[in-house]
């Protein structure tokens, strides 16, 4: 079945660096969507992605989905201590198709 | 808008119990999904709902019964529950809206209910 692979597990900063969080899937995907939760949260969606090679932008997140469409990243610039929390990728693997999420990636960043 | 709510927040069973996870939301969202979330596992899909009357499976829904009675409820029950369900679950709620050939949506979770099994 289809799987969604993230990496990196944990990443731990220093304020100010920069973070990217990577995710594959083993199929093509039709979308792909990135959410953040805070510790002790729940999920909140940060954006969706349906674009071979679609690149958008919030502030300083920039998100990218592969022209392949089975990859995309999410990368923060200039980290800073709001940013932390565990930042996931889901993706469909047709329109109908389920949301498969993957594990994560825990970003902690220190001050 | 309350969005998506979850009742109850926390909840202790015994094996063998049986009971419900309440979820409702108020955007009139066709779609409505229901996760589990274990350490280091990230959420996977239990069951998910289309529009009132349809239900259909997701990755991991044995043990788990759905029904979707209205557009607004989708309750979660656990026939009998097992250590294995001690977990946080989420209920989701979104809308698909198809816009030049691709369909769009944003997903809400609910703030989740947290289930312990002794």
């Amino acid at each position: 079945g289809q799987q969604v692979m993230q990496i990196p597990q944990y990443q731990h900063v220093q304020e100010g660096e920069d973070f990217t969080t990577y995710c594959n899937s083993s199929t093509t995907l039709s979308n792909i969507q990135w959410y953040k939760q805070r510790p002790g949260g729940h999920p909140v969606f940060l954006i969706q992605l349906v674009k071979s090679g679609e690149v958008k932008k919030q502030k300083r997140l920039t998100f990218q989905f592969g022209e392949a469409k089975k990859n995309s990243s999410l990368h923060i610039t200039a980290t800073q201590t709001t940013d932390v929390g565990t930042y996931f990728c889901a993706g469909r693997g047709g329109s109908q198709g389920n949301l498969i999420f993957g594990k994560g990636t825990k970003l902690s960043v220190k001050p | 808008n309350a969005g998506v709510t979850q009742t109850p927040k926390f909840q202790v069973l015994k094996t063998g119990q049986s009971m419900t996870l309440q979820c409702a939301q108020d955007m009139n969202h066709e779609y409505m999904s229901w996760y589990r979330q274990d350490p280091g596992m990230g959420l996977r899909l239990i069951h998910y709902s289309v529009g009132a009357g349809i239900t259909d499976q997701g990755e991991v829904p044995n043990g788990y019964n759905v029904s979707r009675s209205t557009t607004e409820d989708f309750p979660l029950r656990l026939l009998s529950a097992a250590p294995s369900q001690t977990s946080v679950y989420f209920c989701a709620s979104s809308r698909r809206l198809l816009r030049t050939s691709v369909y769009q949506e944003t997903q809400y979770f609910g703030p989740g209910t947290r289930l312990l099994v002794l």
